[in-house]
């Protein structure tokens, strides 16, 4: 089971962009790699899901270099309303469990 | 669009009651998780379903039961609560790929053992 290390916490301000990194150095071949935002006493909302290289929709990007022993979640000129934590999981294929590690706090201020 | 629906949304029970969470997943999700979160934590993985059979195990104690049934809604029974046991209880649900897909959770369940 791959395992996820991310920073405790992040500060930001409003407008600006923040980048997450996640490192996964035992990720398998069919994992996929997806980040959860979670709001205070509410359920893991989820953001977007990679492979390889480049992903975006219309709240963040996600880049996973060629060895993909890590990524980073890109959120663009962030708000106050993006404050939460944020999970990187590594999909376990082959299981139906996903796993979450000890996500980043995000707080961002005005 | 129908989400992943938990029942009762909050729930107080005594020391060595027994607790029933029930999960109603996304119409045509066969896959069913169950987690637990204490205060301040990250959520933990207890167990999952595939097309109504366990599928893997988490950190379920022994006190704690679960199964999907054939409506594909999920029931967990919690039975001699402890004051630990007091936490969030999300379900969620996926399709067919299991942890290589997006997974919804529901609102979650507050359980309050006193």
């Amino acid at each position: 089971l791959a395992k996820t290390t991310q920073p405790i916490s992040m500060d930001s301000y409003e407008g600006q962009e923040v980048n997450i990194t996640c490192s996964h150095n035992n990720i398998a071949t069919n994992d996929y790699i997806t980040w959860y935002q979670q709001f205070p006493s509410q359920g893991p909302r989820f953001i977007i899901q990679g492979y390889k290289t480049k992903v975006t929709n219309e709240v963040a990007s996600l880049f996973i270099p060629a060895d993909r022993k890590s990524s980073t979640l890109s959120l663009p000129r962030v708000s106050l309303s993006d404050t939460a934590v944020y999970y990187c999981l590594v999909g376990d294929t082959g299981r139906r469990a996903l796993t979450f590690g000890s996500g980043t706090r995000l707080q961002v201020q005005p | 669009a129908a989400g992943v629906i938990q029942s009762p949304r909050h729930l107080i029970k005594e020391k060595r009651e027994t607790a029933t969470l029930k999960c109603y997943p996304i119409p045509r999700h066969d896959t069913v998780y169950w987690y637990q979160q204490g205060p301040g934590q990250d959520p933990q993985f207890l167990i999952s379903f595939y097309e109504k059979m366990q599928s893997d195990k988490g950190s379920i104690p022994d006190r704690f039961s679960a199964q999907q049934f054939s409506d594909y809604h999920s029931e967990l029974n919690m039975s001699s609560l402890e004051l630990g046991d007091s936490a969030l209880y999300f379900c969620a649900s996926s399709g067919s790929q299991g942890a290589n897909t997006e997974a919804f959770f529901g609102q979650g369940t507050r359980l309050t053992v006193v």
